[in-house]
């Protein structure tokens, strides 16, 4: 079962940052945070993950809180392809299921 | 990340058929791939878990005897939906991932019709 909530959905104009929350109060402190987005009719895509740090990379940025309780996805820059259902998973490192929840649809708007 | 490819990308087929789909991982050892079922409008629900050489491990509520999976090699996994019934059609998603790797790779999913 998914272990996270997210918001249903997201506006957010062209050009700005879109942040993404994620409640997921029951971690453990084995389990990651990922972070997929899926864009309509095509299959999810990596974005990021993190422990305890907060982590950068070439897509976006993941803050994760102080109690690991919550985090943020944060697309620096969103264009109109950033428009996606965006998903926060928990899981533990290796090998294990993803249960994915419902997401957040962010739809960028020009 | 890993390069995941789904053949075919969209089959439509009879009621009471039976359906092939294919999921390779292209540069990547994928000792473990996942199958999803994804409905319209609705989330991606986990349906096994396939280790190679090994039976798949099924989700709770998905019969084994209807979607079979074959994980034969370690850039090869089949899921055959038997007897093809309208409510089975959806869209059908694998992800692979390697022994020891963080990440699951997802393929770009194949859209099943029954007719």
């Amino acid at each position: 079962d998914a272990k996270t909530t997210q918001p249903t959905s997201m506006d957010c104009a062209e050009g700005r940052a879109a942040n993404l929350p994620c409640n997921h109060s029951t971690i453990s402190g084995n389990e990651y945070v990922y972070w997929y987005r899926q864009i309509h009719s095509q299959g999810p895509q990596y974005i990021i993950h993190g422990l305890k740090n907060n982590e950068t990379n070439e897509m976006a940025s993941l803050i994760i809180t102080e109690d690991r309780k919550s985090s943020t996805l944060i697309l620096p820059h969103a264009t109109l392809r950033d428009t996606a259902v965006y998903y926060c998973i928990v899981r533990e490192s290796t090998g294990n299921q993803f249960y994915f929840g419902t997401g957040t649809s962010l739809t960028v708007i020009p | 990340g890993a390069v995941v490819s789904q053949h075919p990308s969209r089959v439509i087929c009879k009621s009471g058929t039976s359906v092939k789909i294919e999921c390779r991982s292209l540069d990547f050892q994928a000792t473990t791939m996942f199958w999803y079922r994804q409905f319209p409008k609705q989330s991606l629900m986990l349906m096994a878990t396939s280790n190679e050489g090994s039976k798949a491990t099924y989700e709770q509520g998905v019969e084994k005897d209807k979607f079979l999976i074959n994980h034969a090699s370690l850039t090869l996994s089949t899921l055959t939906v038997t007897s093809a019934h309208p409510e089975d059609s959806s869209f059908y998603i694998c992800s692979v991932t390697s022994g020891g790797a963080e990440t699951q790779y997802f393929g770009p999913g194949t859209r099943l019709l029954v007719l």
